[in-house]
């Protein structure tokens, strides 16, 4: 049972413009969520993060969007680089039980020139 | 955030033996967990690594297939036993600080291929 789904996996956008990451979940306990980067050979990377409570939120070219009514978040870069290619990972976590968290199935993002 | 590392990088064994990851974080945290990740499949959450007692352990994986140390606040080991190709894998470790944290920092992982 995939509760934290990626249905892309791969998106393909050109340097400079904007590139959507999107992300899906089923358990409505879940109320924290992260984006991680993984490139070849490297271990995940935390990117940022959002609770529930809010429904954005902004570091630098990145922005997590969180629609709870729908269990839906996505990753906003702006603008893309060609060092943003990698894949990414959204996750879930219900943090009133416990501080494991599960993870989706990834997204492969190549930005090109 | 913490820096983890990870010995070995990578490593090929025969089937039948086991290996021993081990993870040291830079800092004291209260949480540590080990994770695997097959080859284009996402992270699966192992066991969380307590210290000073038994590892939790996520449903599929039992301890005496992945038998886990946790000594103290920043080190952490992972064994896989008697292995078969199937193990073959990237296998992580990852710390967090724990609430109101909910972050958690990974290792490079350590690469495995079992022949």
């Amino acid at each position: 049972d995939q509760q934290v789904k990626q249905n892309s996996p791969s998106l393909s956008v050109q340097e400079g413009r904007i590139s959507i990451l999107n992300c899906d979940y089923t358990n409505s306990m879940f109320d924290y969520f992260l984006w991680y980067k993984k490139y070849p050979a490297e271990g995940p990377t935390f990117l940022i993060s959002i609770s529930s409570i809010k429904d954005k939120n902004e570091d630098g070219r990145f922005t997590v969007f969180l629609n709870k009514s729908a269990k839906h978040l996505s990753l906003h870069i702006v603008p893309s680089q060609p060092g943003d290619s990698a894949v990414y990972f959204c996750a879930a976590i219900n943090t009133g039980t416990a501080s494991k968290l599960t993870f989706g199935t990834g997204t492969r993002l190549q930005v090109t020139l | 955030s913490a820096v983890i590392s990870q010995k070995p990088s990578r490593d090929i064994c025969q089937r039948g033996t086991s290996l021993t990851i081990q993870c040291q974080v830079d800092s004291q945290v209260t949480m540590m967990f080990w994770y695997r990740q097959q080859p284009g499949q996402s992270l699966t959450l192992i066991a969380t690594a307590n210290q000073g007692s038994e590892a939790t352990y996520e449903s599929g994986f039992v301890i005496d297939k992945f038998p886990i140390s946790r000594p103290n606040l920043t080190f952490s080991t992972l064994t896989v036993s008697n292995m078969s190709p199937e193990d073959s894998s990237i296998y992580l470790c990852s710390a967090q600080q724990g609430p109101p944290s909910y972050e958690q920092y990974f290792g490079p992982g350590t690469r495995l291929t079992v022949t």
